[in-house]
Order: C-alpha cells, then structure tokens, then sequence
C-alpha cells in the first residue's frame, strides 16, 4: 500500500513553545489530507482538512489559530500547534488518500506530543 | 451530522471467532471502513463496504447492510496478535472525510 510518513514521532516540549509536525506522502501525490486527534481510550477526532495550495478546512470547534496547516506541495502537510499548552498533549494523526474517490485512507505513524 | 455506534470493549478466546458490530446513522452514505488500531500507533486499513453483503479476506470478513445502517467486522481463527482496537469508521455523500466509531478493543486470551 501507499506509504504516509509522519515526523516526529514524539515530541515533548514546553508551555509556550511551537511545535510542527510534518506529514508527507511518500509515494503518492496527496491533494488532500487529513489531521486527527486521538485522546486516551477515544476514537480519532477529525482536526482539519489539508487542500493543497488553499486554506485548510477545520471543523468545528477546532481553533485555526493555535493548529497551524499548511500543505505547501502535494506531498506535504505541516500541523503546527502553536503556543502550546499541557491541554494540547495528545496523538496526532495525519492521512491521506490516494488518488480521487473513496478510496482507503493510509495513515501516517502519529505524533505523540507532551507539552509541560 | 453522523452517529457511530460499537461496543466499548470484547473479549475472545485463542482461535475463536468474533463478531464486532457497528450501527451507523449518516446524512448520507458514501461508503463504510474497518481499521485495525494497535495501543499507540497508526491504525492499518482492514476492509471497505460500499454495497451490501460481505467481503472476505483471509481471517477476516466484513458485511454491511445499507438499509439497516449495520456493518460487523469478523475475525475468524483468532491471534494473540489480533488483541487490539478495531474502529469503524463511515463516510457521507459527496464526502471523502472519515468519521470514526469510537472503536472496540478486543481482547484475545489464550
């Protein structure tokens, strides 16, 4: 199958501080993406909505200014969580689809993020 | 909007089968997946239903039923291995978005 990969794995960082986390699709041009969260014992939680070269779509509740997107090439998809909080500790997960239609989405590795 | 129902939590034994439900309510249907969840990684695609009846690959099959918003994942010949979260996941018309159950942890015992 299709290959996403996502980096970094894990990541612990301060109050305060910005971190990225990078998605790219390895053998595939990826038109959309998506990033998820997942809290302990929950399902995924769908963020947003990755287009490349337009502005993301989040979904309600989600807040565009601290969960940075930018998918800059077909490729790659950046989630920054800016001015981070302990809240935001949590296990972020990018996919993406190959190709168009309803297709099965592959998924990146996560992201485990800590913030403290 | 799109509600999403399965069980919290099974359990099975070595080499049995197990049947996990799931019942969807969707504003439109575009198609219903299955993904295998191990603790702390990525989930791994398992099957995709777009039309009713059942799909079968090696030890696990799925079925769905779009009349009845129900789909089942079955694993047959259980695994120690196969111990993990299996989460349904559908999405809407016009809509490549996955919306995804809040998923089944199985749990398999010798």
């Amino acid at each position: 199958g299709a290959v996403v990969s996502q980096h970094p794995s894990r990541v612990i960082c301060k109050s305060g501080t910005s971190v990225k986390i990078e998605c790219r699709s390895l053998d595939f041009q990826a038109t959309t993406m998506f990033w998820y969260r997942q809290f302990p014992k929950k399902s995924l939680m769908l963020m947003a909505t990755s287009n490349e070269g337009s502005k993301a779509t989040y979904e309600q509740g989600v807040e565009k200014d601290k969960f940075l997107i930018n998918h800059a090439s077909l490729t790659l998809s950046t989630l920054t969580v800016t001015s981070a909080h302990p809240e935001d500790s949590s296990f972020y997960i990018c996919s993406a689809r190959v190709g168009r239609g309803n297709t099965e989405a592959f998924f990146g590795q996560g992201t485990r993020l800590t913030v403290v | 909007g799109q509600n999403i129902d399965q069980p919290t939590e099974m359990t099975a034994t070595e080499g049995a089968i197990v049947q996990i439900n799931c019942t969807y309510q969707t504003s439109g249907f575009n198609g219903l997946f299955w993904y295998q969840q191990h603790a702390g990684e990525a989930p791994t695609f398992l099957s995709y239903n777009v039309l009713d009846g059942l799909e079968e690959k090696g030890r696990f099959s799925s079925f769905l039923s779009r009349s009845k918003g129900y789909s089942y994942l079955l694993l047959k010949e259980l695994q120690m291995k196969d111990s993990a979260s299996y989460l349904c996941a559908v999405t809407g018309a016009g809509s490549y978005q996955l919306t995804f159950g809040k998923g089944t942890k199985l749990s398999v015992i010798p």
